[in-house]
């Protein structure tokens, strides 16, 4: 099946450093990624929309520039914490997804776990 | 726009109780369905999913039933393991953008 590897698995980092974590689609190609963050024991909140080749869709309230998204082939994206924060360190998880291809759905990574102090 | 609503948790059940879990949706046009897993540490697996009204999802002996009339897809398994222990979230896509919804989740607990 669709699998999704994502790295790290955990980060500690500096405050005013940056972060980047990497998102890979191992025997797919991703035409379409996702970025969520979650926090302790509440749900999902969809950060941003990536399509391979283009700019990333920001949803309402998420930073930009400081969550710097990159997409630049049909399996890898990244997502970039610019200066970090203690507010930032969260769980982030990306899924990718073969539009078109309705066997592939969502496919998940196992999620970083960030760590800022 | 497009929600989800699912039982708040947490749910605590004895091995080979019977669960289920409430999950009821707001959604314009026929949205596909998802039950989604999360165990403590990881990222999230299908669980399972539908696709049009009256299909049943199912997997590892979780079954979901996807209600248009009652906007309802709620999750239920007859025998649950201790294995089962994790966080469980509902989850619609709209169809036309592909983006995924979510469910607050429920954490679920069985103890041995």
């Amino acid at each position: 099946g669709a699998v999704v590897s994502q790295h790290p698995s955990w980060v500690i980092c500096k405050s005013g450093t940056s972060v980047k974590i990497e998102c890979r689609s191992l025997d797919f190609q991703a035409t379409t990624m996702f970025w969520y963050r979650q926090f302790p024991k509440q749900s999902l909140m969809l950060m941003a929309t990536s399509n391979e080749g283009s700019k990333a869709t920001y949803e309402q309230g998420v930073e930009k520039d400081k969550f710097l998204i990159n997409h630049a082939s049909l399996t890898l994206s990244t997502l970039t914490v610019t200066s970090a924060h203690p507010e930032d360190s969260s769980f982030y998880i990306c899924s990718a997804t073969a539009q078109g291809e309705e066997n592939y759905g969502y496919t998940f990574g196992s999620g970083t776990r960030l760590t800022v102090v | 726009g497009n929600s989800v609503t699912q039982m708040e948790g947490p749910v605590t059940l004895s091995e080979e109780a019977f669960l289920t879990i409430n999950c009821t949706y707001t959604a314009t046009g026929y949205p596909s369905l998802f039950w989604y897993v999360q165990y403590p540490g990881e990222g999230l697996q299908l669980l399972l999913k539908a696709t049009k009204a009256d299909d049943k999802g199912s997997n590892k002996g979780f079954e979901a039933t996807y209600r248009k009339e009652t906007t309802s897809f709620h999750l239920e398994k007859g025998s649950v393991q201790v294995s089962d222990s994790a966080v469980y979230f509902c989850a619609l896509e709209p169809g036309s953008n592909y983006k995924l919804t979510f469910g607050k989740g429920t954490l679920l607990t069985v103890n041995p």
